[in-house]
């Protein structure tokens, strides 16, 4: 049972365009909401996370779109580059779970030069 | 500063036998998480370890075992190996318990013939 799902599955763009990336749960336990960006050969890196508390988070040219009523959550990243290609996970978690993170399936970015 | 170590980098076994996967987690991080990312797929929760006790454990069989060491490194250990066991595994590190974030090793990538 995914209790998180991605789409798409796979994007491709071209440089300085905004590639979007959507996750939605059902878990409205969930009160952690993490974006991890992982490289061919490389583990998953912290990119940004969010709380329900707040609807919009930015980090320099990432930011995360949260929509609790929606239970949806999403990834824009700006002016992306060739070197942003990479494949992209959304993550959920709760308080008590002892870091327990569902994932969701992944999304591959393809920026074009 | 170092970040989450694991090792072996890669590892090709047969059918049957067992392999023990290591972990060396962040300076100051107490707490450990064991993964498995199946080519295409994101990673799948296997255990967490804080404090040397195990808070955690996904749904994954009894042939997995795991156990953190008092200097806070890990090992997952995994019983009588099947073809299905192929994966990345990742470890992750955190400061302690709940929605900290976590930051994952280049991970072990296992075969099995």
């Amino acid at each position: 049972q995914q209790q998180v799902k991605q789409s798409p599955q796979s994007l491709i763009v071209q440089k300085g365009g905004i590639p979007i990336i959507n996750c939605a749960y059902e878990n409205t336990a969930f009160d952690y909401f993490p974006w991890y960006q992982q490289f061919p050969g490389k583990g998953p890196a912290l990119l940004i996370a969010i709380r329900p508390d707040v609807s919009e988070k930015k980090e320099g040219r990432f930011t995360i779109s949260f929509n609790k009523s929606a239970k949806q959550f999403s990834l824009h990243i700006m002016d992306s580059q060739p070197g942003d290609s990479a494949t992209y996970f959304c993550a959920a978690s709760r308080t008590d779970s002892w870091g327990k993170f569902q994932f969701g399936a992944g999304t591959q970015v393809v920026v074009t030069p | 500063d170092a970040g989450v170590t694991q090792s072996p980098t890669h590892l090709i076994k047969t059918r049957g036998q067992h392999v023990t996967l290591r972990c060396s987690p962040i300076s100051g991080h107490k707490s450990v998480s064991w993964y498995q990312q199946v080519l295409g797929q994101g990673p799948q929760f296997i255990f967490q370890y804080y404090e040397k006790e195990e808070r955690g454990r996904g749904n994954f069989p009894d042939r997995f075992s795991a156990r953190q060491f008092p200097n806070y490194s890990s090992e997952l250990n995994v019983n009588a190996l099947l073809l299905g066991d192929s994966a990345l595994y990742l470890c992750a590190s955190s400061m302690g318990t709940g929605n900290q974030p976590q930051h994952f090793g280049d991970g072990t990538r296992l075969s099995i013939l």
